[in-house]
């Protein structure tokens, strides 16, 4: 099946610190987009991407659509101890069998510490 | 503004048994879907539907039925609940196939 290489797979930072994680695919994607998850909660929207080049930003966090639609990268800056979670990209593929279903990366797991 | 809303929250199960998890969204969307979290694996897409009376396979289907006779609900049948099926189970909604989903706060399903 299509695959997403989420990167890194945990990270363990100070906070203040700024964070980076990126999604890689050999697929091209119509869009990206960025979830948090806490747990025991679902996953919930942070920034959603439609176009290559798109550089999207949403309080501290910013994102950008890959200008060969087959990657995408998402910056935590002066990271909080509330910012831990597990964050996962995702996207909608442009053709194929699994068209319009969202493929998910397995996650970067942030660790803050105060 | 209740979103995507799940029940039950939690589950337990014996092998065998069959059960029918609830989803519900109240944004009018087209697009609905059900993914299973596994530690490690990320979501994997088990049935989604484009619409009332339209569903299809995901990634991993078997063991797992659909329908969808409304546009605001979506339930997941297990037929007979096996140990491997124990995860936890996320809906989701959408406008369209190709926008942002919005998910429900999970089914967590042990099956001993």
């Amino acid at each position: 099946g299509q695959q997403l290489n989420q990167s890194p797979q945990s990270m363990f930072i100070q906070e203040g610190e700024d964070v980076s994680m990126n999604c890689t695919s050999s697929s091209i994607f119509n869009t990206w987009l960025w979830y948090k998850q806490e747990p025991g909660e679902g996953p919930v929207l942070l920034i959603a991407l439609y176009k290559a080049g798109e550089l999207t930003s949403n309080g501290r966090l910013t994102a950008q659509f890959g200008i060969t639609r087959k990657d995408s990268f998402l910056n935590i800056s002066a990271s909080i101890p509330s910012d831990v979670g597990i964050y996962f990209c995702a996207g909608h593929l442009t053709y194929g069998g699994s068209q319009g279903n969202l493929i998910f990366g397995k996650g970067t797991k942030l660790s803050v510490k105060p | 503004n209740a979103g995507v809303t799940q029940t039950p929250k939690f589950q337990v199960l014996k092998t065998g048994q069959s059960m029918t998890l609830q989803c519900a969204q109240d944004m009018n969307h087209e697009y609905m879907s059900w993914y299973r979290q596994d530690p490690g694996m990320g979501l994997r897409l088990i049935h989604y539907s484009v619409g009332a009376g339209i569903t299809d396979q995901g990634e991993v289907p078997n063991g797992y039925n659909v329908s969808r006779s409304t546009t605001e609900d979506f339930p997941l049948r297990l037929l007979s609940a096996a140990p491997s099926q124990t995860s936890v189970y996320f809906c989701a909604s959408s406008y369209s196939s190709q926008t942002e989903a919005f998910f429900g706060q999970g089914t967590r399903l042990t099956v001993v």
